[in-house]
This record gives structure tokens, sequence and C-alpha cells, in this order.
């Protein structure tokens, strides 16, 4: 099993609607979690970072976190079609190098 | 203000073939990472340094050494490559605002 995992998708949503994007982990060792988008032949870009229990806002993306279940997710309020990319969840255990532990991603496509 | 860049975009390799995948960066972050991304396997953890003059072993380091050079570079070695290697290389950064780490445009290899 592996420590984060997503559903890899792809998961459909047509525009304008809420994409919802879960993970879930397996290391209570896990202090914080990033949420990272990745467009198709490009690197990774940081679009969300969470540490407490509760909900977290940035713009049309709110970041989610529950210890006690082990489960982070991830929703895209008015979903576009500019959002179609694959979501990587990566969890992160306190200490010196921070190391994270990627989920496999799961691919959104945004319908026009 | 590049950021964390790669070189070369592309390589071909021969089996037992060697090269070196260049990284460097400059945001003068202490904590430098390289992965390998294939396909529904995310990215995983090859060898990472916490700082300048450490290296440690990630996730799956066998076929790979690295050298960090300074605090700007970290250098990824493939001795004697195999076909198994094929895949697309990240290396990242740490720092910022949250600690997030901070990828580079990848290194696309393969390995016939």
């Amino acid at each position: 099993q592996k420590e984060v995992e997503q559903n890899s998708g792809p998961l459909s949503v047509p525009e304008g609607a809420i994409a919802s994007l879960n993970c879930t982990y397996s290391d209570r060792g896990s202090q914080s979690f990033f949420w990272y988008r990745q467009y198709s032949g490009k690197s990774p870009e940081l679009i969300m970072f969470i540490y407490s229990n509760g909900d977290k806002e940035d713009g049309r993306f709110t970041a989610q976190l529950n210890k006690a279940s082990q489960y982070v997710s991830l929703l895209i309020r008015d979903s576009q079609p500019s959002d179609s990319a694959t979501y990587l969840c990566a969890g992160a255990r306190s200490g010196s190098a921070r190391q994270l532990t990627f989920g496999s991603g799961t691919q959104l496509t945004v319908l026009p | 203000n590049a950021g964390v860049t790669q070189t070369p975009k592309f390589q071909v390799l021969k089996t037992g073939q060697s090269m070196t995948l260049q990284c460097a960066q400059d945001m003068n972050h202490n904590s430098m990472y390289w992965y390998r991304q294939d396909p529904g396997m995310g990215l995983r953890l090859i060898y990472y340094s916490a700082s300048e003059g450490t290296t440690d072993k990630g996730e799956v380091p066998n076929g790979y050494n690295v050298s960090r050079l300074n605090k700007r570079e970290f250098s990824l070695r493939l001795e004697s490559a195999a076909p198994s290697q094929t895949s697309v290389y990240f290396c990242a950064s740490r720092g910022g605002s949250y600690n997030e780490q901070f990828f580079g445009p990848g290194t696309r290899l393969t390995v016939l």
C-alpha cells in the first residue's frame, strides 16, 4: 500500500462546476500536506499547503485536512478548462529534510 | 532569478552508457532533491541533500549516485544506464513561505 493514495481518475467535470479531489495517507507522522498541479509535459507547481485540521481557502481553491481520518482533499470551485491537469497530493514529515511522499496523482479534465 | 534549472532537457542513451544530469538553483535553498516520474507512479524520491555536504538515499536509489557540488548544484549520475531507468527526472529545492519544494523543468531520459 502506498503511503499516499489518490484516485487516479480521470475525473471530468463541466466548466463552472466544483471539482473534488481526494487523498488518503497512512503515515500518522505526516505533519503537513501540499497540493501540486502538473500540466502535461510540465513540472509540478504548488497550489495549496495545509497543516492544520479544517479548511484553508485561497481564491477558487479550498484544501481540507482531517488528521483523525487521515484524509486530505482539494476543492476547485467554478472550474475552468485551464484547470485541466494532474493534481498531486504530497505529505511531509517533520525533520531537517522534510521529505515529501507523493500520491500518484488525479487527472482532472474540465469540459467547456 | 531562474529558480531551478536542469540540463539536458532530453537525452537518449544506450544500455550501459553513463551520464550526469545537472541541477542548479539560485534561491539560496539548503535542501535539494532528485525524483523520477513514471506513468501512474507519481514522483518517487531517488536521493536528497538536506544541506551542502550531505546526501541521503530516498525511495529508489539503486543505479544512481549523486553529488552536492556546492549549495547551488546537485547532480545525479547514472553509471550504467538500464531501460528501467527510462523516465522523467525532476530536481527540486526547498524553501519559500511554506517550506515547499520548487521543481525544475525536468529531463526526459530514454534508455534503449
